[in-house]
């Protein structure tokens, strides 16, 4: 079983429709990551939490600790969220899930 | 700012053959990472550094890759000789200490395909 698991696995949506990627871990953590990868390869970190909520735009990702659960909502999605988006967990080390293959319509 | 550079950006090898990434981190970054990360996975760390020190090599695959990060700032990846499972995208991240609360910056990676 995987250490850090994310659903679903693939995505698609209509441009406007509320997006939730989730997150679920099964080791203790002191943060938590959500990353964003373009077709491009290239990787930017959007996220980090160790508790609570963060919102970045129409980005907002929240962490329950005690229930070892994260989520990812995208407000008001557009094509240009075209992405995968990947759950990465840090104890002593980094751990990363398979990402959520994320593909918006226009 | 330039942000973690690596280079080349692609690379196409035969089989048995060597090849070296490079990769420049975030001035001022003491911690360096790389990852490799196959197609439709997540990465998956290979070794990090703190300054010049490699203090996490557990995944690295010691009998054909090397890393070296001599003066604590940039570091070079090499396989020597290549496999066709060698074949991903090798990234490269970077981060001001090893702590909780900093983030990550990573490279724009290099894809590697072995032939």
């Amino acid at each position: 079983k995987n250490e850090v698991e994310q659903s679903p696995q693939n995505l698609t949506a209509q441009e406007g429709e509320f997006i939730t990627i989730n997150c679920s871990y099964s080791v203790g953590i002191s943060a938590l990551h959500w990353l964003q990868q373009h077709p491009g390869g290239g990787i930017v970190s959007l996220f980090m939490l160790s508790s609570g909520k963060k919102k970045h735009g129409r980005l907002i990702a929240t962490i329950n600790i005690q229930e070892k659960h994260s989520s990812l909502h995208i407000t008001a999605s557009h094509p240009r969220d075209s992405a995968v988006y990947i759950c990465a967990v840090r104890d002593d080390k980094i751990i990363f899930g398979k990402g959520t293959r994320l593909h918006i319509l226009p | 700012e330039a942000g973690v550079v690596q280079s080349p950006r692609y690379k196409i090898i035969e089989k048995k053959q060597p090849v070296a990434f490079w990769c420049n981190p975030i001035s001022g970054h003491n911690t360096l990472y790389w990852y490799r990360q196959n197609l439709g996975q997540g990465p998956e760390l290979l070794i990090r550094y703190e300054n010049e020190e490699a203090v996490d090599d557990s995944q690295l695959p010691k009998d054909r890759f090397s890393a070296e990060r001599l003066k604590g700032v940039d570091s070079t990846l090499k396989i020597q000789p290549a496999e066709l499972g060698d074949s991903a995208v090798y990234l490269c991240a970077s981060s001001y200490g090893a702590e909780a609360n900093y983030g990550y910056t990573f490279g724009s990676g290099t894809r590697l395909t072995v032939v």
